[in-house]
């Protein structure tokens, strides 16, 4: 149980384009959703909080406008890296809270790759 | 002074050894306590949740949750090539975000 995906599971793309990466809860609806970039050899950065039908919470830091996130239904939400440029190459990693279990230990999806030529 | 303390290694420990894995942390509003185990180019994996002090065991694992010390640790009993990870202690106070360590690498030699 609890199983978070993610798509694409790596993405190479041109600087100036911009990349939509998917999360899914795929057993469980999940009210809240984290997103996070990891860098190599370093723990998790937590860029936003989305909660289901609201705007996202950004960290402090974390451009808005560059980073768009959607949380349209209660499996699904997306993270738009807009206007790419090389420095947003990074790991990205979602999460999820199940909140049948009633805990609030997060589930992660497996990551996204992204890679900007 | 980081919310959470943890030793990044690398650590290095022959196969069937117990192996210790500790954070500590400052933040006394922390209730809700997670190990977690990212192998590389992965997601995290979630190992062990407990909420306030004491132990939960759940195989080869135990988590342990020093309250009165800020201080976390995760055992691993014998110990096998397969866990070579990195590992990374996470707490939260509640509905608030989660505050990582900053991860363990932990080798297992065979």
């Amino acid at each position: 149980g609890a199983v978070v995906s993610q798509h694409p599971s790596r993405v190479i793309c041109k600087s100036g384009t911009s990349v939509k990466i998917e999360c899914r809860s795929l057993d469980f609806q999940a009210t809240t959703m984290f997103w996070y970039r990891q860098f190599p050899k370093q723990s998790l950065m937590l860029m936003a909080t989305s909660n289901e039908g609201s705007k996202a919470t950004y960290e402090q830091g974390v451009e808005k406008d560059k980073f768009l996130i959607n949380h349209a239904s209660l499996t699904l939400s997306t993270l738009t890296v807009t206007s790419a440029h090389p420095e947003d190459s990074s790991f990205y990693i979602c999460s999820a809270r199940d909140p049948g279990r009633g805990g609030y230990e997060q589930y992660f999806g497996p990551g996204t790759r992204l890679t900007v030529t | 002074q980081k919310e959470v303390e943890q030793d990044p290694g690398p650590l290095s420990v022959p196969e069937g050894a117990i192996v210790s894995l500790n954070c500590t942390y400052s933040n006394s509003a922390f209730q809700y306590f997670m190990w977690y185990r990212q192998y590389s180019r992965k997601g995290p994996e979630l190992l062990m949740y407990t909420y306030s002090s004491g132990n939960k065991e759940d195989g080869r694992f135990t988590a342990q949750v020093d309250k009165s010390s800020k201080y976390i640790s995760l055992f691993i009993r014998d110990s096998q090539p397969s866990d070579s990870a990195t590992y990374l202690c996470a707490m939260s106070a509640g509905a608030q975000k989660l505050v990582f360590g900053q991860g363990t690498r932990l080798t297992i030699n065979p």
